[in-house]
């Protein structure tokens, strides 16, 4: 099964408008931690955002949040006010601990969404 | 910028050869993780390296191998290249893998088998 599933492979949003890339995960981890990463044309992997299982509350960074559903296993990330530089792939990714629980490893990534902005 | 630099930004090299892709960590992350970008199989951990030790190891091939140095900085060997190696290789750095924090991405480096 898949740990990580982003169910849009491209995504439009007018300038200024918000927009939702979904995000779900499979994990029977109590702790982990998600993360949303935006990869440009250039190619380098920016982080964006992050939420732990245990917060209580969404994460928020700026023009980005995290809409973190536990109980239906979703971490939604939403843009707020897009601008035509938001045009990238976004990529949500999980981070469970490595065999043995002390500690946390690899991130496990979605195939990503494209996202673009119209003017 | 990250602060997790890597070089080269990019290699083309030709089948069979072997290539060294290096990576130094933000300043005080202990933990260094190398992934691989390729179009068919998306983005790959590969392994994982806290203070100088093997951490964890994901689907790295056997002609792959890695390792960090006492100062922190690490290199990824890839041996008798293959056109399927072609992709983006990047590292990223973490402070403490006790904890679940984020990981810092290096800009890449891009590897092209021909």
């Amino acid at each position: 099964a898949q740990k990580i599933t982003q169910t849009q492979p491209g995504m439009f949003v007018q300038e200024k408008e918000a927009v939702t890339l979904d995000c779900t995960y499979d994990t029977s981890d109590p702790s982990y931690g998600l993360f949303w990463y935006k990869q440009p044309s250039s190619g380098e992997m920016i982080f964006l955002i992050y939420q732990g299982s245990y917060d209580q509350q969404n994460a928020t960074e700026g023009r980005y949040s995290l809409n973190f559903q536990k109980a239906r296993k979703s971490a939604n990330l939403v843009i707020s006010a897009s601008q035509l530089g938001d045009s990238a792939m976004y990529f949500c990714a999980m981070r469970e601990r490595n065999a043995g629980g002390t500690s946390y490893g690899k991130l496990t990534f979605g195939q990503g969404t494209i996202l673009t902005v119209h003017p | 910028d990250s602060g997790v630099t890597q070089t080269p930004k990019h290699l083309i090299t030709a089948t069979g050869q072997r290539v060294t892709l290096r990576c130094s960590p933000r300043s005080g992350d202990l933990s260094v993780y190398w992934y691989q970008q390729s179009l068919d199989q998306g983005l790959q951990f590969l392994i994982q390296y806290y203070n100088g030790e093997e951490r964890a190891k994901g689907n790295i091939l056997e002609r792959f191998s890695a390792q960090q140095f006492p100062d922190l900085h690490s290199e990824l060997n890839l041996s008798s290249l293959e056109l399927g190696d072609s992709a983006l290789y990047f590292c990223a750095s973490s402070v403490d893998p006790s904890y679940s924090y984020e990981q810092y991405f290096g800009p890449g480096t891009r590897l092209t088998v021909t």
